[in-house]
């Protein structure tokens, strides 16, 4: 049973560009979440989807930021225009139910995003 | 802001010593708490969990106690190895519906 997938592991932007960031949960969970990761700092949650559904999105900024779980295919975070300040590591995680005791969230190894 | 947070951002272990790391947490209502691990350039590690209801849990070389009257966490790693040296991080999740609030985390360095 593969973990957590996410690519690209590194990805390098120009100021401007657009960042598209992939996650596939585990085979079975259909919760997925988003958290961001400065250097020598502890991961900020973004956003929490269930497939379709946008469940919790009070970490994300408002604006150039979006997320998306479709019913087939990998979550995608998608960062519009990017700017310096966006360059971080990206982890998700998935679970098969929402935050439950007894139910593990399993992190991917992150995508290292740089905003040249 | 976040409301997990870490007493010390880096602890020196001597190897084959005991490992203490500490956590204190802001909010009452949280009801469950987990303990990640994480080492360079990957992604966190769930190391052992424990409900409100309780304030010990065990697991293999690690025990988790949790004081809720001075709402702290910790977790103690036995005989530390040099591959527990990583960056130790305590969470926590206010509702079972919602996401984990990660705190800041520790770094545990192993002297030989």
């Amino acid at each position: 049973n593969a973990g957590v997938m996410q690519n690209p592991r590194h990805l390098v932007r120009r100021r401007g560009q657009e960042a598209r960031l992939r996650c596939s949960p585990m085979k079975g969970h259909s919760h997925v979440y988003w958290y961001r990761q400065l250097p020598e700092e502890g991961l900020k949650f973004m956003v929490y989807l269930q497939k379709e559904n946008i469940i919790d999105e009070s970490g994300m900024p408002k604006e150039r930021f979006s997320a998306e779980f479709p019913k087939e295919g990998p979550s995608i975070l998608r960062i519009q225009q990017v700017v310096r300040g966006d360059s971080a590591a990206y982890f998700c995680a998935s679970s098969e139910n929402s935050g439950t005791p007894n139910t593990e969230a399993f992190f991917g190894q992150g995508t290292r995003l740089t905003v040249v | 802001g976040e409301s997990v947070g870490l007493h010390l951002p880096t602890l020196s272990v001597q190897e084959g010593d005991n490992s203490i790391i500490n956590c204190a947490y802001s909010n009452s209502a949280s009801d469950y708490f987990i303990w990640y691990k994480q080492e360079s350039g990957k992604g966190p590690q769930f190391i052992i969990d424990i409900r409100s209801n309780m304030d010990k849990r065990q697991g293999q070389r690690v025990t988790v106690l949790l004081n809720k009257t001075v709402k702290h966490l910790s977790l103690q790693i036995a005989a530390t190895q040099p591959g527990d040296s990583a960056v130790y991080f305590c969470a926590e999740n206010m509702d079972r519906d919602d996401k984990i609030i990660f705190g800041k985390g520790t770094r545990l360095h192993i002297l030989p």
